[in-house]
């Protein structure tokens, strides 16, 4: 059945190095969220695009976060230089009409 | 910006008995309210969801309903068994799920058998 992919699901990297992270979202969806999920924040939004072009990031850190749709397959998240309160589990979403689908998540630790 | 408060954060029940999570939200312009539940490991996955013309709505032993004078919204399920053990999350939204969600804190319920 058709679902969203995340890779890496699993990231640990040190203090200062460039992270990147892959979403793939449903085929045929239009729509696609970045969240990032915390103990202390919850699930917080981060970007989201329509038609690969971007309509609000301004949930993120400019100065280190970017994202972007290069194809209508492929939505990426970078982050740098990351830093240790940029752990956190990264979330995708896609979605069409009403439902939004989650990805499984990212799991970054920055050490 | 639309801010919705979760209430309780952890929730204990016994299997069989009813488990009850209560939202509020602020901006009277949001019109959709979906309620996400996520396992261990996995992302939030949506179980029901509302619209504000709509007071209540039923699926099997969750229901949710809505009061729009009050702005808060309640996920109810009935007969609760171990695997409805997870965070559940409500959420709001002005345009629907199409549109960015607002979400509340979570609410870990743990049905014991």
């Amino acid at each position: 059945d058709a679902r969203v992919t995340q890779t890496p699901r699993h990231k640990v990297t040190e203090m200062g190095q460039e992270v990147t992270m892959r979403c793939q979202p449903i085929l045929g969806h239009n729509t696609v969220f970045w969240y990032r999920q915390t103990m202390m924040q919850g699930l917080e939004l981060l970007a989201y695009f329509r038609n690969r072009a971007p309509l609000d990031d301004s949930g993120m850190p400019k100065d280190r976060f970017s994202a972007e749709m290069p194809d209508a397959t492929l939505a990426t998240l970078k982050i740098q230089p990351s830093e240790p309160r940029d752990s956190a589990v990264y979330f995708c979403a896609s979605a069409e009409y009403n439902e939004q689908f989650f990805g499984p998540g990212t799991r970054l630790t920055v050490l | 910006g639309e801010n919705v408060e979760q209430h309780p954060s952890t929730l204990s029940v016994q299997e069989g008995d009813s488990a009850v999570i209560k939202c509020t939200y602020s901006d009277s312009a949001s019109n959709y309210f979906p309620w996400y539940k996520q396992e261990l490991g996995k992302g939030p996955q949506l179980i029901i969801d509302i619209r504000s013309n709509v007071g209540e709505k039923k699926d099997q032993r969750i229901a949710v309903t809505l009061n729009k004078t009050a702005k808060h919204f309640s996920l109810h399920i009935t007969e609760t068994q171990p695997e409805d053990s997870a965070v559940y999350f409500c959420a709001a939204s002005e345009g629907g799920g199409y549109s960015t969600l607002t979400f509340g804190k979570g609410t870990m319920l743990l049905v014991s058998p």
